[in-house]
């Protein structure tokens, strides 16, 4: 089993629709969560962290299940330039030294 | 804001030559990782570091060397570029102690012929 799963896509989806991905995670001492969103060709770049109570920045959310080791990714009214490939990021901590575990990424197209 | 710079953008070698990718952060980050992306693959830890002269290996390490002799400086060498290492290859820093938050380079597109 991978250490961190996400559904690959592609999720193609209108414009003004609502999207939601899901991340799992094997590692129960996994200790911090992030969204990254990629661009083609490009790095990928910090969208949110993600925390234990759910966070929101605009028409983003982010949610953690611990309990289940899940974390999601709401978009609400989907723009065309949401279109990326975004990647969960789960942190751990291991004999000192900072683990970090990128899923492959999940794929949005939003079109017209 | 947080730069981490990978000089060489686009390069082209042949096989059995000797590659050298530098990277450079600018905010006294602890880490430094290098990464591979491949289509379907996602990112894969070669190397990474945290703190001078320390080094790591990650899951692919194989044909790779790392160093890192100055703090924001983490290079990653191919001793001996193979096909199969045609890549793009992103190095990240993250702060360390008191902040785990990881930050790309734009990346370098290798192509081995």
């Amino acid at each position: 089993r991978k250490e961190v799963e996400q559904d690959p896509g592609p999720f193609n989806v209108p414009e003004g629709a609502t999207v939601a991905f899901n991340c799992t995670y094997s590692n129960s001492a996994s200790q911090s969560f992030f969204w990254y969103r990629q661009d083609c060709r490009k790095e990928p770049k910090l969208l949110m962290s993600v925390y234990s109570s759910g966070n929101e920045d605009g028409r983003f959310t982010a949610q953690l299940n611990r309990a289940s080791q899940y974390i999601s990714l709401l978009i609400r009214d989907s723009k065309l330039s949401d279109s990326a490939t975004y990647l969960c990021v789960v942190n751990y901590y291991s004999g000192g030294y900072q683990k970090v575990t990128f899923g492959t990424g999940t794929k949005l197209q939003v079109i017209p | 804001d947080v730069k981490v710079t990978q000089s060489s953008r686009y390069l082209v070698k042949r096989t059995g030559e000797k590659v050298f990718l530098e990277c450079v952060q600018d905010m006294d980050h602890e880490n430094m990782f290098w990464y591979r992306q491949d289509p379907g693959l996602g990112l894969r830890l070669i190397y990474f570091s945290y703190d001078v002269k320390m080094k790591e290996k990650g899951d692919i390490p194989e044909g790779y060397s790392v160093s890192r002799e100055k703090k924001e400086r983490f290079s990653l060498i191919l001793e001996s570029a193979s096909t199969n290492q045609t890549s793009m290859y992103l190095c990240a820093s993250s702060p360390g102690a008191g902040g785990n938050t990881i930050y790309f380079g734009e990346g370098s597109w290798l192509t081995v012929v």
